[in-house]
């Protein structure tokens, strides 16, 4: 049983590309969330999803793009990095509202 | 607009001193709280919610609806309790679940 499983670990991009930060999870949960982690600000919202095939929108979405296909899989996209998108993201899974199991997260820096 | 609202970027204490870390929120539904924690190097874990009214750690926290509350309290820290600790709440219309911006806690020996 791995829990939530976020790769990469590191990523270093350049201004411009695009990328996926791939996030599954074995424990069959219907709830799926991705955050960004800056200093000072805590966990913000980027996209969450209640199930497959649905998807919303959170507190900072703008830039990237989620799709939920499966249930396990929970992918995020940015479409053209920029430097406000260096962060730490988390991925995260739930049988219920709320009770969160984390990943271990994607550090990212943009050039 | 719901929010969450932790004061207090960093709270220190000795071993053995008691411990409050505030959160206070805005929502205009009936909300469900929780308190994450995260320990150096490790992932975000659950600490407790409010709808278990159950102590882990040693930590409680008591929903307070008038004064729009969920501190959380420990009556004697450790020094293992240095920590990031997140306050959070899901919005029942939507799903979401929002944090704080988190309170680090230092307990020096």
């Amino acid at each position: 049983n791995a829990g939530v499983t976020q790769t990469p670990k590191f990523q270093v991009l350049k201004t411009g590309q695009s990328m996926t930060l791939q996030c599954a999870q074995d424990m069959n949960h219907e709830y799926m969330s991705w955050y960004r982690q800056d200093p000072g600000m805590g966990l913000r919202l980027i996209h969450y999803s209640v199930g497959a095939g649905i998807t919303d929108q959170g507190e900072v979405p703008n830039g990237y793009n989620v799709s939920r296909s499966t249930t396990e899989d929970f992918p995020l996209r940015l479409l053209s990095a920029a430097p406000s998108q260096t962060s730490v993201y988390f991925c995260a899974s739930s049988r219920d509202r709320g009770g969160y199991t984390f990943g271990s997260g994607t550090r990212l820096t943009v050039v | 607009a719901q929010r969450v609202t932790q004061p207090e970027k960093l709270l220190s204490v000795f071993k053995g001193a008691p411990v409050e870390l505030k959160c206070n929120y805005s929502y205009s539904g009936s909300p469900e709280l929780f308190w994450y924690v995260q320990y150096s190097r490790q992932r975000l874990q659950l600490l407790l919610r409010h709808i278990s009214r159950e102590s882990i750690k040693g930590f409680t926290a008591d929903l307070n609806k008038g004064e729009t509350s969920f501190h959380l309290k420990k009556p004697f820290a450790q020094e293992e309790d240095s920590a990031m600790y997140y306050c959070a709440l899901v919005l029942y219309n939507t799903d979401k679940l929002i944090f704080g911006t988190g309170t680090r806690l230092q307990v020096f020996p």
